[in-house]
């Protein structure tokens, strides 16, 4: 069965430094997500991207935050001067074209910031 | 703003019974809800889904009712086993581009 792949499982930053966290979609899915999990708490989305642009985004993901799809495979998560709070799990979900389809999420990439 | 809560934070039973999982929202406009499974270390996966022209729809040991009336939904686990030990949340997909909100979770744990 496809899946959601992300990489790397976990991430080790200085506060301040940039990270890019990376995700491989399924591969005939339309609709990409990036969401985030505090330790202990629920699932908070940060922005949904369609046709090559951000669809909608929450008020987490500031300036600091960007995403981008370089090719026809990778869907990225950038996030330019970490920040103590940064610190969560990370996860890539995406979807078939249409809004009653499911999202499928990968397994996350643990983000450290020191 | 929109909202989805889960009524008790834990739940444990005993290997065989069934579970009963629940889930409110508030958003009254929301038409499409699924439930994840989330095992520790790794992300949501996908159980189970519903629409709001639906009141119930049954998978593989796997039961959700939808009451519209009450803003309230519900996954039922028949013969919990010990592998169905996990986070349970329930999502209120809220837009056209698909946006998740999720409840807090529930934990289960299923004892031998």
């Amino acid at each position: 069965e496809p899946e959601v792949t992300q990489t790397p499982s976990h991430q080790v930053t200085q506060m301040g430094q940039e990270v890019i966290l990376r995700c491989v979609p399924i591969s005939n899915h339309l609709y990409f997500y990036w969401y985030r999990q505090i330790l202990g708490q629920k699932v908070e989305f940060l922005v949904s991207f369609y046709n090559n642009e951000i669809s909608e985004k929450s008020e987490i993901f500031d300036d600091q935050f960007s995403v981008e799809r370089p090719d026809g495979s990778n869907f990225t998560l950038k996030i330019r001067s970490t920040k103590l709070e940064d610190s969560a799990m990370y996860f890539c979900a995406s979807r078939g074209a249409y809004s009653n389809q499911p999202q499928h999420f990968g397994d996350g990439t643990r983000l450290s910031i020191l | 703003g929109e909202s989805v809560g889960l009524h008790l934070p834990t739940l444990s039973v005993q290997e065989g019974d069934n579970s009963i999982i629940n889930c409110a929202y508030s958003n009254s406009a929301s038409d499409y809800f699924i439930w994840y499974k989330q095992e520790s270390g790794k992300g949501p996966q996908f159980i189970i889904d519903i629409r709001s022209n639906m009141d119930k729809r049954q998978g593989q040991r796997v039961t959700v009712l939808l009451n519209k009336t009450v803003k309230h939904l519900s996954l039922q686990i028949a013969a919990t086993q010990p592998g169905d030990s996990a986070v349970y949340f329930c999502a209120d997909a809220l837009s056209q581009g698909g946006k998740l909100i999720f409840g807090q979770g529930t934990e289960l744990s299923v004892k031998p």
